[in-house]
């Protein structure tokens, strides 16, 4: 796609249910990340994906936090029994990686899903 | 552990007028320097990116400089419009394990540009 979609761009769900946060990253991007936005704490890295791997989760904050994405392209992420403390905005960023380590790569970020959790 | 600091936190300014926001880090073994923009209940709108070897990017009324040795960035606005009233982030690149690039944010500075 011409950009990095997200979706759904506004979710509200009741305590305790799980979530699924979708991400589809531009088309021929290999670098997938997850980025949180929560009041009081700036925006967060939570994961890194490179292909369908992930090297880096060092940001996911609890155990009910997890993420897969396919056919390296589109990226899902699974909160599972929601709180009130993950009410946050949900961001995907994406980048095109030709090595590991590759420095000069700008990142992509999609719109956002604003996740508000009652 | 990387650390971005922005000031100022918010910035009220008449129409017109230029000014400077400041951005600063503490590990200066960056990749890029990144400033975006945001705007009430929206996602990032990326406005200069200067990567490791440059030290300024310009762009319309827009420049932003990059001195890696005293961790320091700033993003000049000329001219300012009511129009740039918004919320405005820097991010400095460094790697991840794996290696993809990882962008932490800083605390953004909240401009208003009034009439």
């Amino acid at each position: 796609g011409a950009g990095v979609s997200q979706s759904p761009s506004n979710k509200v769900t009741e305590k305790g249910k799980d979530v699924e946060l979708r991400c589809d990253p531009i088309s021929g991007h290999t670098a997938l990340y997850w980025y949180r936005q929560s009041l009081g704490q700036g925006l967060e890295f939570l994961i890194y994906f490179q292909g369908n791997s992930a090297p880096d989760k060092s940001g996911l904050p609890s155990d009910r936090f997890s993420a897969e994405r396919t056919g390296g392209s589109v990226s899902t992420l699974t909160i599972q029994r929601t709180q009130q403390e993950d009410s946050a905005v949900y961001l995907c960023a994406s980048s095109s990686h030709h090595f590991p380590g590759q420095r000069n790569t700008e990142a992509f970020f999609g719109q956002g899903t604003r996740l508000t959790v009652v | 552990k990387q650390e971005v600091t922005q000031i100022p936190a918010a910035l009220s300014v008449p129409e017109g007028e230029n000014l400077v926001l400041n951005c600063s880090f503490t590990d200066s073994a960056i990749y890029n320097l990144q400033w975006f923009r945001q705007d009430p209940g929206k996602g990032l709108t990326s406005l200069l990116l200067i990567q490791s070897s440059q030290r300024e990017q310009t762009s319309g009324r827009l420049n932003a400089s990059l001195d890696k040795s005293s961790g320091r960035s700033t993003l000049y606005i000329a001219a300012s419009q009511p129009g740039d009233s918004a919320t405005y982030l820097c991010a400095a690149y460094s790697i991840l394990t794996g290696g993809g690039n990882k962008l932490t944010f800083g605390t953004g500075t909240q401009l208003k540009v009034e009439l």
